[in-house]
């Protein structure tokens, strides 16, 4: 059973840079049907999709955060990771990983159990 | 860029069926699957629907999408509803740069 396992403080100052981890264990990253990605969802609020990165180091962000985005790859870890500069309040969410089937945009069909991340002083 | 909308809140009582509405404000709805999502409180989402109206094993047949390109929207649509089917559901599609979920509705069993 795959298994999806964010990582990462819990606690970051105003723009000071976010940096979280998703282990994935159960399955390997390396596989070529899957990409992988962060999604966040502030409390009380909706969903956002963050970026996809396929194993080979392919990246695909959302154009709002793409200036302050960075997710890269580890295959020999089997981890992806998540660095969101600058933080504001606005950043504070509960981050989820997951696997993306297929495609940078395709369906989700597995999740990590999240972890949230409060930005302030 | 566009955006999905989507009711903020639905009510409906066991055993009867609901329609959870997704519009896409540009762009053709029917040019790009649309996923949905079950979030129940307090855990992580999981898919109900995929690629417009396909469901996941395990997913009882309860739950079926569709796409209406008349009204340029999908739906999700809920029958024989049990009080395990409270939940948060958010729908989901893409463009050539970006993925959006809808604000997602509340669904209510009562």
């Amino acid at each position: 059973q795959l298994q999806l396992q964010e990582s990462g403080p819990g606690l970051v100052k105003p723009s000071e840079t976010l940096s979280l981890t998703c282990t994935v264990s159960g399955g390997s990253i390396s596989s070529s049907s899957y990409y992988w990605g962060w999604i966040r969802q502030p409390p009380g609020k909706g969903l956002e999709w963050i970026g996809s990165i396929y194993y080979s180091g392919s990246t695909y962000y959302n154009p709002s955060l793409k200036s302050r985005v960075t997710i890269s790859v580890d295959t020999s870890k089997n981890q992806f990771s998540l660095k969101l500069s600058s933080v504001t309040a606005a950043d504070t969410a509960v981050y989820y990983c997951a696997r993306i089937v297929l495609l940078w945009f395709g369906p989700i069909d597995y999740w990590g159990q999240g972890t949230l991340v409060t930005v302030s002083s | 860029n566009f955006m999905l909308t989507q009711p903020h809140s639905v009510s409906e009582s066991p055993g009867k069926t609901v329609t959870i509405s997704c519009t896409r404000s540009s762009g053709s709805i029917a040019s790009n699957y649309v996923q949905w999502y079950q979030q129940r409180p307090g855990s992580s989402p999981t898919t109900v629907i995929y690629e417009d109206n396909q469901r996941p094993s395990g997913v009882p047949d309860r739950f079926s999408g569709s796409i209406d390109s008349s009204s340029n929207s999908a739906s999700l649509t809920i029958s024989g509803l049990k009080t395990e089917d409270e939940a948060d559901y958010y729908c989901q599609s893409y463009d050539s740069s970006n993925q959006v979920f809808g604000g997602g509705t509340k669904l209510t069993v009562l």
